[in-house]
């Protein structure tokens, strides 16, 4: 199966609740990384953390690494409707390879 | 941060015709880019790594003959779809690295309909 499985698929919440989002991988990583798509739109970068990092935040985002379970979450804090999106996962397994992406989980959130 | 142009943005074409998307690093050098198709509610399929200078190396059941990479310069790669068919209808979408970065730089997409 792909490399990077997101979880859950969809997620629906209210503005000001937070959102979590969870992406869970097999092989050795590099570093993950964390993407946003805008329906029609290209992806951009969100964040990236390392395999030697356990968490990492930027402004409302909060990203979270486990190694050990090769799994990573992101966590958007108090969510607003600009945030609705898709989000992906993308693992970096060596220096100067392609990620592979995850499946991506969809967010709304309703104003 | 550094910006990938894409274009066109969108193209509808007739079947059997060949349509050609092109990538730019505007700001920024890009030995290597990717390109990608993305299927409605799904994720991002690498298709091929351009490389400058050199050819591109494709991921496995893509077809070299259908999809055709040519990476001249430093700044620009492009993704022409051979012969196209209702079936290669999809979005489109290429990036690329700065030098030494990790983080990817993505194009707007191109949606492609076939007719």
């Amino acid at each position: 199966s792909q490399q990077g499985e997101e979880d859950p698929q969809a997620l629906s919440i209210q503005e000001g609740e937070n959102a979590t989002m969870n992406c869970s991988y097999k092989t050795s990583i590099n570093n993950l990384q964390w993407y946003r798509q805008n329906s029609g739109r290209g992806l951009v970068h969100l964040i990236l953390i390392r395999s030697n990092e356990r968490e990492k935040h930027s402004g409302r985002l909060r990203v979270t690494l486990d190694t050990s379970k090769k799994s990573s979450s992101l966590l958007i804090t108090a969510s607003r409707a600009a945030d609705t999106a898709s989000y992906f996962c993308a693992t970096d397994a060596a220096s100067g390879s392609r990620l592979t992406f995850g499946e991506g989980t969809q967010l709304t959130v309703n104003p | 941060g550094a910006v990938v142009s894409q274009h066109p943005s969108w193209v509808i074409c007739k079947s059997g015709t060949s349509v050609k998307i092109e990538c730019r690093s505007l700001d920024f050098q890009a030995t290597t880019m990717f390109w990608y198709r993305q299927f409605p509610k799904q994720s991002l399929m690498l298709m091929a790594t351009s490389n400058e200078g050199s050819k591109a190396t494709y991921e496995q059941g893509v077809e070299k003959d259908k999809f055709l990479i040519n990476h001249a310069s430093l700044t620009l790669s492009t993704l022409t779809v051979t012969s196209a068919h209702p079936e290669d209808s999809s979005f489109y979408i290429c990036s690329a690295r700065v030098q030494g970065g990790r983080e990817l730089f993505f194009g707007e997409g191109s949606r492609l309909t076939v007719l």
